[in-house]
């Protein structure tokens, strides 16, 4: 049962453009997310997080948008940049919890 | 760098053998995460130990145990090894039960 789902294997864009990467989840006990990102090799990089109680975080190029109702959350990066081409995985976990569940990631690559 | 490390970065080994994969988590974070990721799939959370106590329990087979020492870092035994357990195992620490979890670099294990 995948709890959190991105559809998307992968997403392709050019230097300087918007990325723009998806987020589903089932399980409505889900009060906080996260966004890592993960380059070959390496483990996975804590990158933006938000917490149910609000719609929207930003950070620098980075913003979370948080949708309760359509439980969806989506990540933007503007302007998207060749060190950003990465794979991208959403993560949540309920506040009382300390299991963070994964999505299968999605492979970004940002094109010159 | 997160500040977790990981050793070994590789190990191969055959069925039926045993192995241990260590990880120090980041100055001050009482919480130790393992995680895997098989080909292909996402990360899947297997077990969590907070100062020294196992928190929380994931899809861990009864062959894989774990332990949390005094000094924090953490070990993670897999034994009677299968081709199937073959994955990348990342460590992850946090500073709170709960919240962003920061990754090592991960050890490949192959089983031959």
């Amino acid at each position: 049962d995948q709890q959190v789902k991105q559809n998307s294997p992968s997403l392709s864009v050019q230097e300087g453009r918007i990325s723009i990467l998806n987020c589903d989840y089932t399980n409505s006990m889900f009060d906080y997310f996260l966004w890592y990102k993960k380059y070959p090799a390496e483990g996975p990089t804590f990158l933006i997080s938000i917490s149910s109680i609000k719609d929207k975080n930003e950070d620098g190029r980075f913003t979370v948008f948080l949708n309760k109702s359509a439980k969806h959350l989506s990540l933007h990066i503007v302007p998207s940049q060749p060190g950003d081409s990465a794979v991208y995985f959403c993560a949540a976990f309920t506040g009382g919890g300390n299991k963070l569940t994964f999505g299968t990631g999605t492979q970004l690559k940002v094109e010159l | 760098d997160s500040g977790v490390t990981q050793t070994p970065k590789h190990l191969i080994t055959a069925t039926g053998q045993r192995v241990t994969l260590r990880c120090s988590p980041r100055s001050g974070d009482l919480s130790v995460y393992w995680y895997q990721q098989s080909l292909d799939q996402g990360l899947q959370f297997l077990i969590q130990y907070y100062n020294g106590e196992e928190r929380a329990k994931g899809n861990i087979l009864e062959r894989f145990s774990a332990q949390q020492f005094p000094d924090l870092h953490s070990e993670l035994n897999l034994s009677s090894l299968e081709l199937g357990d073959s994955a990348l195992y990342f460590c992850a620490s946090s500073g709170r039960v709960t919240g962003e979890q920061y990754f090592g670099p991960g050890t490949r294990l192959t089983v031959t």
